[in-house]
């Protein structure tokens, strides 16, 4: 069973369209939730962590908000720029010293001109 | 400075080589992750380094062994891969204590033939 589950799948829009893309995930107690930003042939770029709900945290023009069974990643007036994949991670409560991270399958956002 | 540094960048074997893949932190990071990432996938932990005690995800087959000599390098062994290995590998560390984001290097494409 899924733990972790990004929509949609694939997002395109127009320069200057703001838009979410949305993290749902089903754990016993999380640790924290992660948001990174991947291109294509490289690896992941951290960009947000989240702890707890009604959590808030904006970088330029993303912000990430959390609830207690989502997050959303805004993304407002979109460049080209901001074409990758994103991708959501989340931790659990564990016992081990550095608890598993559960990725999600990602949204791959293209933003044209 | 948040930098993980991997190589080779690129690799191409044959099914009967050994090669290694390298990784460096100079972060004080205490743990150190593997990942195997397919085209279009979420990453998939493989392994953990974490304050000298290494944790396996069962599922890697034995063909992969890692090593870490030191608490800034990690290396990935490996021997009489498959077609089926071909992936971007991605090295990742961070604090391995509570909850904390993983910072991943660029990764190794690799090609077994």
């Amino acid at each position: 069973e899924d733990q972790v589950t990004q929509s949609p799948e694939a997002l395109r829009l127009q320069e200057g369209e703001s838009s979410s893309l949305n993290c749902s995930y089903t754990v016993s107690g999380l640790r924290g939730l992660f948001w990174y930003r991947q291109d294509p042939g490289k690896g992941p770029e951290f960009l947000f962590t989240l702890y707890s709900a009604g959590e808030e945290k904006e970088k330029e023009r993303l912000k990430a908000t959390l609830t207690k069974k989502e997050s959303f990643l805004h993304i407002t007036a979109p460049k080209p720029e901001d074409s990758a994949t994103y991708l959501c991670a989340v931790q659990e409560m564990t016992t081990d010293s550095w608890g598993k991270f559960q990725f999600g399958a990602g949204t791959q956002v293209v933003v044209t001109p | 400075d948040t930098e993980v540094t991997q190589t080779p960048k690129h690799l191409v074997m044959g099914m009967t080589n050994k090669k290694s893949l390298k990784c460096e932190q100079h972060m004080g990071h205490r743990a150190m992750y593997w990942y195997k990432q397919k085209a279009k996938k979420p990453p998939e932990l493989m392994f953990v380094y974490s304050y000298e005690k290494l944790s396996i995800n069962e599922s890697v087959p034995s063909r992969f062994s890692p090593e870490c000599p030191n608490s800034s390098l990690l290396n990935l062994h490996l021997h009489a891969l498959q077609p089926e290995d071909s992936a971007l590998y991605l090295c990742a560390s961070n604090q391995g204590v509570t909850t904390n984001e993983q910072y991943f290097g660029p990764g190794t494409r690799l090609t077994v033939t």
